[in-house]
């Protein structure tokens, strides 16, 4: 039962492009959601989170929304530069959980000169 | 500022062995969570702690998976009699209880394990 879902394992764009990653929910009671990004041999790195009360959060490079009623989000990452290749995680928790965080299987963004 | 660190970073072991894995978190953090990532998958939950009580286990981990953090620091898991299904890499994080600014964790590089 795979409650947080990347349904696109792979993205390409060019240098300077937006980047596009989705990720669909579809536990209602997820209330936060995080992108992470993971390079090769380490660990996943927090990127940026947002709330269920808001509907977009903004930081540099970039930006998360969220629809809660299509139970949706996407990472958005303008210009999108070499060193962004990297694997993007989605992940979700809810209130009460302990922070426990419920992962995506992830998308290989590779950013192409 | 020193990060969560993990040891061993990979290990090699035969069908049937138990081994340890060691998490060390981030100093001022009170939760520590183990989780378990394949080849394809994002990480999946196992367990995680808040000071030295276990509060919560997936149901991912088997009779043969225990995890400890004896005084509220560092933690083991250990996995006894080995299987090549439990080849994976062990994710350690951890986080501050009240952390509500973005509730975020912070993982260490990970314990690969390999059984032959």
């Amino acid at each position: 039962d795979q409650q947080v879902k990347q349904n696109s394992p792979s993205l390409s764009v060019q240098e300077g492009r937006i980047s596009i990653l989705n990720c669909d929910y579809t536990n209602s009671m997820f209330d936060y959601f995080l992108w992470y990004k993971k390079y090769p041999a380490e660990g996943p790195t927090f990127l940026i989170s947002i709330s269920s009360i808001k509907d977009k959060n903004e930081d540099g490079r970039f930006t998360v929304f969220l629809n809660k009623s299509a139970k949706h989000l996407s990472l958005h990452i303008v210009p999108s530069q070499p060193g962004d290749s990297a694997v993007y995680f989605c992940a979700a928790s809810a209130t009460g959980g302990g922070n426990k965080l419920t992962f995506g299987t992830g998308t290989q963004l590779k950013v192409e000169l | 500022d020193t990060g969560v660190s993990q040891n061993p970073r990979h290990k090699i072991t035969k069908r049937g062995q138990n081994v340890t894995f060691r998490c060390d978190p981030i100093s001022e953090h009170n939760r520590l969570y183990w989780y378990r990532q394949t080849l394809g998958q994002g990480p999946e939950f196992l367990t995680y702690f808040q000071n030295e009580a276990q509060l919560e286990k997936s149901r991912l981990l088997s009779d043969r998976f225990s995890a400890e953090r004896p005084k509220g620091s560092f933690s083991t898991l250990e996995i006894q009699r080995t299987e090549q299904g439990d080849s994976a890499m062990y994710l350690c994080a951890s986080s501050r209880r009240g952390h509500i600014n973005t509730g975020e964790l912070f993982f260490g590089e990970g314990s690969r394990l390999t059984v032959l």
